[in-house]
């Protein structure tokens, strides 16, 4: 059963702590991406890698940190410095295979709170 | 400074109606744009797609409507049913950057 899983699906972070979310894929995809949803402004991209050991800002990568050791895993961290992490964060990836790579398949998402 | 702006923020629709939901872009190096549904909760999911070279492309219920010297798109989703209820974004691809910009959304409602 190939696709996108990120856990966990609600995730708390208090005042000045680092949190990171996970996000796996077995669909083979090079490429994988992170966005963050707030209402009213769509999905704007944090960070995406291209492959394995690479990666580049997107957006709005302020605050956030990524790693790309494996080809299956995304993960986002989510740093104190990050001033209002409230949102809804959503991993996806594509294929670079040509124009395949213009298809994003978005995981579940996770929510992340501050208390 | 908003890429790809999409209207309306919200729209009710009555079962049956037809649902329209327009997108208007600058960038002339979007080369592909598709439309992504997503239900409470849950991740985005590709719908349909069109590319600037066809004006028109229909799946089931689902056309998109592409207007390339006007820049501007929409999706069009005839006899609308509750099932329909959910968040639509239209998107836009720069083949150039390997970068997809999201429209901010637009909630459907669909009523009996």
């Amino acid at each position: 059963d190939g696709g996108i899983t990120q856990s966990p699906k609600y995730l708390f972070r208090k005042e000045g702590q680092n949190v990171t979310l996970s996000c796996e894929q077995n669909l083979n995809h090079d490429a994988m991406y992170w966005y963050r949803q707030d209402p009213g402004q769509g999905l704007r991209l944090i960070y995406y890698s291209q492959i394995v050991n690479d990666f580049q800002k997107g957006d709005i990568a302020e605050g956030y940190s990524v790693s790309r050791e494996k080809k299956e895993s995304f993960p986002l961290t989510v740093t104190s410095a990050q001033k209002n992490p409230t949102a809804f964060y959503l991993c996806a990836s594509s294929t670079r295979q040509g124009r395949r790579q213009e298809t994003q398949y978005f995981g579940p998402g996770t929510r992340l709170l501050v208390l | 400074q908003q890429q790809v702006k999409q209207s309306p923020q919200s729209l009710i629709v009555q079962k049956g109606g037809i649902s329209i939901i327009n997108c208007a872009y600058e960038n002339t190096a979007f080369d592909y744009f598709p439309w992504y549904q997503q239900f409470p909760g849950k991740g985005p999911a590709l719908l349909i797609a069109i590319r600037p070279d066809v004006s028109e492309k229909k799946e089931g219920r689902f056309t998109i409507s592409f207007n390339k010297s006007a820049k501007q798109f929409s999706l069009h989703i005839m006899d609308s049913q509750p099932g329909d209820s959910a968040t639509y974004f239209c998107a836009a691809y720069d083949g150039t950057a390997s970068k997809l910009t999201f429209g901010t959304g637009t909630r459907l409602q669909v009523t009996l």
